[in-house]
């Protein structure tokens, strides 16, 4: 079975610091791997994604992540963080079976942004 | 945010009671899910749906049921709702055919049932 483990429940850094946060995941194939943020209140907004190709992906809001298949890792990064960054951001892998989108997410990594 | 809409986005229900919560999409998008959240958990799959009339379980669907009779709704049931179902609920849509990845899935600002 799959799963994803992000191994930082809450995380803070100081505006304009970088940032970096983990997921490692568990799939036995090639993963289909997701990060998403969801402010308060809100639903999730998809970040960026991985499928193939190129291992270091570019998201949205300044967002990169990188695709470690040695380490079954998919860290998110941001050189320089904004205070409007504050959220929950998810790690999710999904499975390539060519219909429906069956996710398996994170618990989660709460970002607090300190001024 | 893609055309989803989620009511009510706020709900307290009583133990014993049952509850519905509605999902509707504008995006024709074959594919519609629930999940539901909870600290500590993330999101997990309760149910989803590959088709009007059309549905399957996912990891957490214990005292859940669902129905789809038209494309742009799926409803989430809660037949006896139980504490333990408090929670955020989310419903998010996809479909490969129209966005050319498999697995992208767009979601719903959330439902919060509270279970007292």
């Amino acid at each position: 079975a799959q799963s994803v483990t992000q191994p930082d429940i809450h995380i803070t850094v100081s505006e304009g610091a970088s940032l970096e946060l983990r997921c490692n995941y568990s799939y036995g194939a090639t993963p289909y791997l997701f990060w998403y943020v969801q402010s308060p209140g809100q639903g999730l907004q998809l970040l960026l994604k991985y499928f193939s190709g190129d291992t270091l992906v570019q998201g949205i809001k300044g967002f990169e992540a990188e695709f470690k298949r040695s380490q079954s890792s998919f860290n998110l990064r941001k050189p320089s963080v904004h205070w409007s960054d504050a959220a929950e951001y998810f790690c999710a892998v999904g499975a390539d079976t060519g219909t429906a989108s069956k996710l398996t997410f994170g618990t989660g990594t709460r970002l607090q942004v300190t001024l | 945010d893609a055309g989803i809409t989620q009511s009510p986005r706020h709900k307290v229900t009583e133990t014993g009671t049952p509850v519905t919560l509605r999902c509707h999409q504008t995006e024709n998008h074959r594919y519609m899910y629930w999940y539901r959240q909870d600290p500590g958990h993330g999101l997990r799959l309760i149910h989803y749906s590959y088709g009007v009339k059309d549905t399957d379980k996912g990891e957490v669907s214990d005292g859940y049921s669902v129905s789809r009779s038209k494309t742009e709704d799926f409803l989430l049931t809660l037949e006896s709702a139980t504490s333990s179902q408090t929670s955020v609920y989310f419903c998010a849509i996809s479909d490969p055919a129209r966005t050319g990845r498999n697995t992208e899935a767009f979601f719903g600002q959330g439902t919060r049932l509270t279970v007292v």
